[in-house]
């Protein structure tokens, strides 16, 4: 069965600094890889997505992620945080190869962004 | 395109009572998701749809839930005679089918309080 780790269930950024949030997998075949992000009481907004190919991920809002396949993570990062990007963030994985390609998510990593 | 919206978005309700959710997807999408998540959590998968038909439900869905798609559009979620283990945001997503890059779009969901 598929399954998702994020380490770190709430991370506090200052304002311009950077911000790595880590996120493992479990997945016997090759995974598609999501992260999404989810301001409070919203619904979830896709940030990136990986599938095969460059193994650096460009996304939305300044982010990006990298896929390492030897160390089965996804981890997302943002060079300068915004007070804007203070979220909750998800970490997905999901399977073409699965039936209807349901998603599995991660806990979810709450970001706080001091000013 | 106006992306995917739910309706209601809150609802509080009494243990014992039914409830019913509605979910519009974007109008193309022919994949259709219901995901459940509480409190600190991230989303757990429910059921989805291909088109009107039902395809996968996950054990998570019990005899008390019903999910329908009557003409590959608009979907229901209702919950019978509820408890307060039901309290929770339910999450609709959609997605193009096969041949596409299988991104699921969120709506903002609705957030069920069973008192």
């Amino acid at each position: 069965a598929q399954s998702v780790t994020q380490p770190d269930i709430h991370i506090t950024v200052s304002e311009g600094a950077s911000l790595e949030l880590r996120c493992n997998y479990s997945y016997g075949a090759t995974p598609y890889l999501f992260w999404y992000v989810q301001s409070p009481g919203q619904g979830l907004q896709l940030l990136l997505k990986y599938f095969s190919g460059d193994t650096l991920v460009q996304g939305i809002k300044g982010f990006e992620a990298e896929f390492k396949r030897s160390q089965s993570s996804f981890n997302l990062r943002k060079p300068s945080v915004h007070w804007s990007d203070a979220a909750e963030y998800f970490c997905a994985v999901g399977s073409i190869k699965a039936a209807g390609n349901k998603l599995t998510f991660g806990g979810g990593t709450r970001v706080l962004v001091k000013p | 395109d106006t992306g995917v919206s739910q309706n209601p978005r809150h609802k509080i309700t009494k243990r014992g009572q039914n409830v019913t959710f509605r979910c519009d997807p974007i109008s193309e999408h022919n994949r259709l998701y219901w995901y459940r998540q509480t409190l600190g959590q991230g989303p757990e998968f429910l059921t989805y749809f291909q088109n009107e038909a039902q395809l996968e439900k996950s054990r998570l869905l019990s005899d008390r839930f019903s999910a329908e798609r009557p003409k590959g559009s608009f979907s229901t979620l209702e919950i019978q005679r509820t408890e307060q283990g039901d309290s929770a945001m339910y999450l609709c997503a959609s997605s193009l089918g096969q041949g596409h890059t299988y991104e699921q779009y969120f709506g903002p969901g609705t957030r069920l309080t069973v008192t």
